[in-house]
């Protein structure tokens, strides 16, 4: 079946423009998260959505960063006013619920000029 | 000391190689511990997922859980080219957002 899909798979923007990443998750999945991965930091987790419940933000880095998942579904990752630390890869991840194996899509490579 | 330490190579073998892959970990509350494969500009693919400590085998790979020396591995046997690729290690502390710890990742390269 299908499986996480993102987009756009790449982005280019200028320094303090706001940009908004999807993710369609597996369709059931009802865990979704979003994580981050850049070169010498690896992987980091920024935030997880379980159903229609309050997200838990505890990875997000800064107020610029924002989430939301609308129907338990589609989920949107919003980057304002972007700086350059912002460039990496933004990975989003779906699970059949919380602890159960996660699965990436290939994520958005966004670049800050 | 990081949550998660992986040695992150490069490791180059030769095709049929057998290859080991580490991880070591700091938190003993850690429970359920994954490797992922990652090919350059794609996303990380699930490979194993195990929960208890001894050894879990799918096909030519084999994931080996030791949480008395908070020490995980990935064995591949019959190395291919195709196996060439970024592995990591990711583990899950089973708290209450489920969020997945990486190590860095060790890059492979499998030579024909």
């Amino acid at each position: 079946g299908a499986g996480v899909s993102q987009s756009p798979s790449n982005k280019v923007t200028e320094k303090g423009k706001d940009v908004e990443l999807r993710c369609d998750p597996i369709s059931g999945h009802t865990a979704l998260y979003w994580y981050r991965q850049s070169l010498g930091q690896g992987l980091e987790f920024l935030i997880y959505f379980q159903g229609n419940s309050a997200p838990d933000k505890s990875g997000l880095p800064s107020d610029r960063f924002s989430a939301e998942r609308t129907g338990g579904s589609v989920s949107t990752l919003t980057i304002q006013r972007t700086q350059q630390e912002d460039s990496a890869v933004y990975l989003c991840a779906s699970a059949l619920g919380g602890g159960q194996p996660q699965h990436f899509g290939d994520g958005t490579r966004l670049s800050i000029l | 000391q990081k949550e998660v330490e992986q040695d992150p190579g490069p490791l180059s073998v030769p095709e049929g190689a057998i290859v080991s892959l580490n991880c070591t970990y700091s938190n003993s509350a850690f429970q359920y511990f994954m490797w992922y494969r990652q090919y350059s500009r794609k996303g990380p693919e699930l490979l194993m997922y195990t929960y208890s400590s001894g050894n879990k085998e799918d096909g030519r790979f084999t994931a080996q859980v030791d949480k008395s020396s908070k020490y995980i591995s990935l064995f591949i046997r019959d190395s291919q080219p195709s196996d060439s690729a970024t592995y990591l290690c990711a583990i899950d502390s089973g708290g209450s957002n489920y969020k997945l710890t990486f190590g860095k990742g060790t890059l492979l390269t499998v030579n024909p």
